[in-house]
């Protein structure tokens, strides 16, 4: 069974700072891994897809790398605003397009001004 | 992009009720819909998949008799919770297959559900 999580569980840090976030993931044999963004009481807003195949997306400030074969991906924002606080949560699809997303618990952040 | 639709965005209900949630997709039709529930500070947690026109498939500790999916056109899901008790209390959220483009899931922006 996979399992996902995710380190910290919350951060706090003050604004301008870069940042990175943790996720790892017990079965390797993964599809893709996906990162969310989610606001207090909202749905999700995907940030950034990997697909099994690649290192790295980016995305304007967000970077996401993967290593598939130790299990882990990170995120990091650069030059942190309090526009991104909110919960990011990490999700990997294991076995093709059709498969369910498995997400980590996520980490919540708070960027203060 | 994309939109996923909710209705209703939150509900209170009695206990012994049943609620219904919808779930759209706005501008392309899916074949495949899921169903999340997320407690406070914990991740989403799937419940079920529903495609279009079939029964939707439960995942294990799931009462399929209490939360009753109809997938019944290729952009509109529901989610029926029968017999609501305060446990059922939750946020909802649902996310959709673009058919057209396979890998793309779409999240709704939830539900809030709270029974007394």
């Amino acid at each position: 069974k996979q399992e996902v999580t995710q380190i910290p569980a919350a951060l706090s840090v003050p604004e301008g700072e870069n940042l990175v976030l943790n996720c790892s993931f017990t079965d390797s044999a993964i599809y893709n891994l996906q990162w969310f963004r989610q606001d207090p009481g909202k749905g999700l807003t995907s940030l950034l897809l990997i697909q099994s195949s690649q290192r790295e997306q980016t995305s304007g400030r967000l970077n996401a790398s993967l290593d598939k074969s130790s299990g882990r991906s990170t995120l990091y924002i650069a030059a942190s605003q309090p526009g991104d606080s909110a919960t990011y949560l990490c999700a990997v699809r294991r076995g093709g397009s059709g498969s369910r997303l498995t997400f980590g618990e996520g980490t919540q952040l708070t960027v203060n001004p | 992009g994309a939109v996923v639709s909710q209705h209703p965005s939150w509900v209170i209900c009695k206990s012994g009720t049943s609620v219904k949630i919808e779930c759209r997709s706005l501008d392309f039709q899916a074949t495949t819909m899921f169903w999340y529930r997320q407690f406070p500070k914990q991740s989403l947690m799937l419940m079920a998949t529903s495609n279009e026109g079939s029964k939707a498939t439960y995942e294990q500790g799931v009462e399929k008799d209490k939360f009753l999916i109809n997938h019944a056109s290729l952009t509109l899901s529901t989610l029926t919770v029968t017999s609501a008790h305060p446990e059922d209390s939750s946020f909802y959220i649902c996310s959709a297959r673009d058919s057209g483009v396979k890998e793309t899931q779409y999240f709704g922006p939830g539900t809030r559900l709270l029974v007394l």
